[in-house]
């Protein structure tokens, strides 16, 4: 199985703060790659496919990019609504996986 | 817009057989694949399998010999079928979907909590 790393495990921000979340995988996935978004006792919602495909509705403070092994997810401007746990996803190579999850706190 | 329900018990022994149900409305079954995820609690996501509406099927190598993921078109409803349950199965169960593939998943199940229990 394709093995996926997300740093930091949390990251402790500000409104108004610019954060990066990475995510590694054990081989190559590029551009197979996704990332959600998920808060307490909901479902993961996806904010980005391919990579660095913002899905319709995501603001465009949210970007991806990446290649190879290593992906980020970068939020430009952290707004009150943007504070939950995030996880990267490969689908490059079955099984699916996902990285461990990053929580974004204040 | 697609909605997907999971049903099944909430509670289930240790060595049971686990059954859910996943009901898909709001656009049509046919063409698309079905996918379930589960989340232990306070934990990441783990991909289970995916079935295509034909029957299809991929399952985690982790979990292949006790899953099995079927569909029924005419229903619009598709299924998880887990045995020789242990405690590291409590998780809660979302079945999911998107209309692209079966690579990432724009839609989800609110999700169902399923404890392993004696």
């Amino acid at each position: 199985d394709i093995q996926m790393t997300q740093s930091p495990s949390t990251v402790s921000a500000s409104v108004g703060d610019r954060v990066t979340i990475t995510c590694r995988a054990s081989q190559t996935i590029s551009p197979w790659s996704a990332w959600y978004q998920q808060k307490p006792g909901k479902a993961p919602k996806l904010l980005i496919h391919r990579t660095s495909i913002l899905e319709s509705g995501v603001p465009s403070r949210f970007s991806g990019s990446g290649s190879g092994t290593e992906f980020t997810l970068t939020i430009s401007s952290l707004q009150p609504d943007d504070f939950a746990t995030y996880y990267c996803q490969q689908y490059n190579t079955y099984p699916w996986t996902f990285a461990q999850g990053t929580k974004v706190e204040i | 817009q697609v909605q997907l329900q999971e049903s099944g018990p909430g509670l289930v022994k240790p060595s049971e057989t686990l059954s859910l149900t996943c009901t898909f409305s709001g656009g049509s079954i046919n063409g698309n694949y079905y996918t379930w995820i589960r989340q232990p609690p306070g934990k990441g996501l783990e991909w289970i399998g995916n079935i295509y509406y034909n029957g299809n099927t991929k399952y985690n190598p982790s979990l292949k010999s006790r899953v099995s993921i079927s569909v029924d078109t005419s229903k619009k409803q598709f299924y998880l079928t887990l045995t020789s349950l242990t405690a590291a199965d409590t998780a809660v169960y979302y079945c999911v979907n998107s209309p692209w593939g079966p690579y990432y998943f724009d839609y989800w199940g609110q999700g169902t909590l399923v404890t392993v229990s004696s």
